[in-house]
């Protein structure tokens, strides 16, 4: 099993509102990703967990909060998000932090800020 | 700036030829690379992938050539086939500098042709 699941499939949300991201990987995959990809343009990176412990934050605006309650879940919290921020919304995961291990796609969460 | 380029937004091959796909980048601390591939409302699926220590990497149809003293990197699918249609990102990292990060090109769309 090489799934890496994503809900909400697609997501449309006002500026006052609060809403959050869910990626689910049962693997036993110990790194876990928030990528960021606007149309026609490649995924940016957000956050890395590594061991459940947040190793990397790409100056993401705090208006994006993570969260990784185990080794299998991933969440991305909202809240006053703004247009800009609209996108594709991707979660991966690896078997270890590093760039050698493959990192494995979920479907993406398309996100739409009115 | 975009340290992972790739100069063709799209290409379109003949069924049973040859496609080839570039993938050019500016940092020399790039020591991995890898392609993924994506299908349109998946997410990025990994394809094949090549260390700095060597020029080439052969897995079935699908060939990644290097070139580092030109800091290019190419993908040879042969034969091509209707179900390689998708978009292909390059991608890059830095193991000593940036750990896990992966850097993405802006991707080429492929369209194989019947």
């Amino acid at each position: 099993d090489t799934e890496v699941t994503q809900t909400p499939k697609h997501l449309v949300m006002g500026m006052t509102n609060k809403k959050s991201l869910k990626c689910e990987q049962h693997m036993g995959h110990r790194a876990m990703y928030w990528y960021k990809q606007k149309a026609k343009k490649p995924p940016e990176l957000m956050f890395v967990y590594s061991y459940e412990k947040l190793s990397i934050n790409e100056s993401v605006p705090s208006r994006f909060s993570p969260e990784c309650p185990n080794s299998s879940l991933l969440n991305l919290h909202l809240h006053a998000l703004q247009p800009e921020d609209s996108a594709l919304y991707l979660c991966a995961s690896s078997q270890v932090p590093t760039p050698q291990e493959t990192q494995y796609f979920g479907p993406g969460t398309r996100l739409l800020v009115l | 700036d975009q340290q992972v380029k790739q100069n063709s937004p799209s290409l379109s091959v003949q069924e049973g030829r040859i496609s080839i796909l570039n993938c050019d980048y500016t940092n020399s601390m790039f020591d991995y690379f890898l392609w993924y591939k994506k299908y349109p409302a998946e997410g990025p699926t990994f394809l094949i992938s090549i260390s700095s220590i060597k020029d080439k990497n052969e897995d079935g149809r699908f060939t990644v050539f290097l070139n580092k003293s030109a800091k290019h990197l190419s993908l040879h699918i042969v034969p091509s086939q209707p179900g390689d249609s998708a978009v292909y990102f390059c991608a890059a990292s830095a193991r000593k500098s940036s750990g896990d990060k992966l850097t993405f090109g802006t991707g080429t769309r492929l369209a194989v042709r019947p």
